[in-house]
């Protein structure tokens, strides 16, 4: 398998322009996370999708976060308009909670984004 | 609710020595604890997992980490370190019925000729 897909591996846009940053899990996995990764916060959970279904999007940080998971194989976190301040590097992970046992979360390589 | 710390920002260590990062967790129940290594520019990797039995476990890369209930540690350790091994070290805890971590705050490894 390939991993976690994430793209772009870097994004330099401008204030006020929307970003999209795209995320393909691993294949049979029903879990799939965003994280926000920054210096003065560390890794934070953004949201997380169970079975293409938004669970918890409490670590979204603004209205201008939006994400969605059509399908079981792409998801898409959106920033519309972006800030400087959501400059970051995002990861995607996936999982597969199989028979009620707590499995480990697979990261992507992550975004780099850069808002000037 | 739980959370996890990581009281160490940044550990330098000469290759070859022994290497401990500690990790304290608030949990009420018993908890999913993990240890994640992110290489620079790189996603996170587990190292290794406790779910419940035996309070030693073995990683990947020569790792270990012990659980320790009455100090609500999780405390990860090689007896060699190699060059290699610098990186960002974070320790995360879940609870069951849910699939979402509590990260760390990371702890920087440094390793020195």
């Amino acid at each position: 398998d390939a991993g976690v897909i994430q793209s772009p591996r870097h994004e330099v846009t401008e204030m006020g322009q929307e970003v999209t940053l795209r995320c393909k899990p691993i294949s049979g996995h029903d879990y799939l996370f965003w994280y926000r990764q920054t210096m003065m916060r560390g890794l934070e959970l953004l949201i997380y999708f169970n079975n293409n279904v938004p669970i918890d999007d409490s670590g979204m940080p603004e209205d201008r976060f939006s994400a969605k998971m059509p399908n079981a194989s792409f998801s898409t976190l959106k920033i519309q308009p972006s800030e400087p301040r959501d400059s970051a590097v995002y990861f995607c992970a996936s999982s597969l909670l199989s028979g009620g046992a707590y499995n480990e979360q697979f990261f992507g390589p992550g975004t780099r984004l850069t808002v000037l | 609710a739980q959370s996890v710390t990581q009281p160490d920002i940044h550990i330098t260590v000469s290759e070859g020595a022994s290497l401990e990062l500690r990790c304290n967790y608030s949990y009420g129940a018993t908890p999913y604890l993990f240890w994640y290594v992110q290489s620079p520019g790189q996603g996170l990797q587990l190292l290794l997992k406790y779910f419940s039995g035996d309070t030693l476990v073995q990683g990947i890369k020569g790792f270990e980490a012990e659980f320790k209930r009455s100090q609500s540690s999780f405390n990860l350790r090689k007896p060699s370190v190699h060059w290699s091994d610098a990186a960002e070290y974070f320790c995360a805890v879940g609870r069951g019925g849910a699939n979402n971590l509590f990260f760390g705050t990371g702890t920087r490894l440094t390793v020195i000729p």
